[in-house]
């Protein structure tokens, strides 16, 4: 089957730089794609790596390694209004998609 | 402007009840996904559906049902046989070529 982990909580100060991480294990991989939701929101696409490596859209990257089942979430320049929750998700190749459970990153002033 | 709407925002339920979900969307994917959220919680799959007239359960299936007579169309009905309904409910649809989920604005599903 298909799994994710990720962290429960990241705290970090505005201004500064945090990574999220998220471990996966699948049996057929087909790409890691990155979700921000605001609390009593619907979840928003941030970005989708399909093959190593670093994609980048703007104060946001995002990490794929496929031999290590690892990528991380890396977010710049905090500000406050990127206090949310991010998800991990994992597309399968029958187009079934899971989530990780999610990480909260709590941004302090 | 293109999207997925999801009817009602908030919805109550009474025992042994059956209440449907509405998912309409106007951007001409073909799969379609219900997912549950609990407060704190992940997103859990329920049902996806991949083409008209096909779906497929999820990891959270029982006590639900789904139907995709038209493309635009995932309505979601949780039976009185699901015994925890309380959730945040939402539906999605991809976009194949980015594997890019758009979603709705999500149902607050509570019993009364």
């Amino acid at each position: 089957g298909q799994s994710l982990e990720q962290p429960s909580e990241v705290t970090a100060v505005e201004g500064a730089i945090v990574q999220i991480n998220c471990t996966y294990q699948t049996s057929g991989f087909y790409g890691l794609s990155w979700y921000q939701q605001h609390d009593g929101g619907a979840p928003t696409f941030l970005s989708y790596n399909a093959l190593d490596g670093l994609e980048e859209t703007g104060r946001f990257s995002s990490f794929l390694s496929r031999s290590d089942s690892y990528g991380y979430l890396l977010l710049q320049e905090l500000q406050m209004k990127d206090s949310a929750s991010y998800f991990c998700a994992l597309p399968g190749g029958d187009d079934k998609i899971i989530f990780g459970k999610g990480t909260r990153l709590h941004i302090l002033p | 402007d293109g999207g997925i709407t999801q009817s009602p925002k908030y919805l109550f339920r009474k025992e042994g009840q059956n209440v449907t979900l509405s998912c309409e969307q106007n951007l001409n994917h073909d799969a379609m996904y219900w997912y549950r959220q609990d407060p704190g919680q992940g997103l859990r799959l329920i049902y996806y559906s991949q083409i008209v007239n096909d779906f497929q359960k999820g990891d959270i299936a029982e006590g639900y049902s789904v139907s995709r007579e038209k493309k635009e169309s995932f309505p979601l009905t949780v039976t009185s046989a699901q015994k925890n309904p309380t959730a945040f409910y939402l539906c999605a649809s991809i976009e194949s070529r980015t594997e890019k989920l758009f979603f709705g604005s999500g149902t607050q599903l509570s019993v009364l």
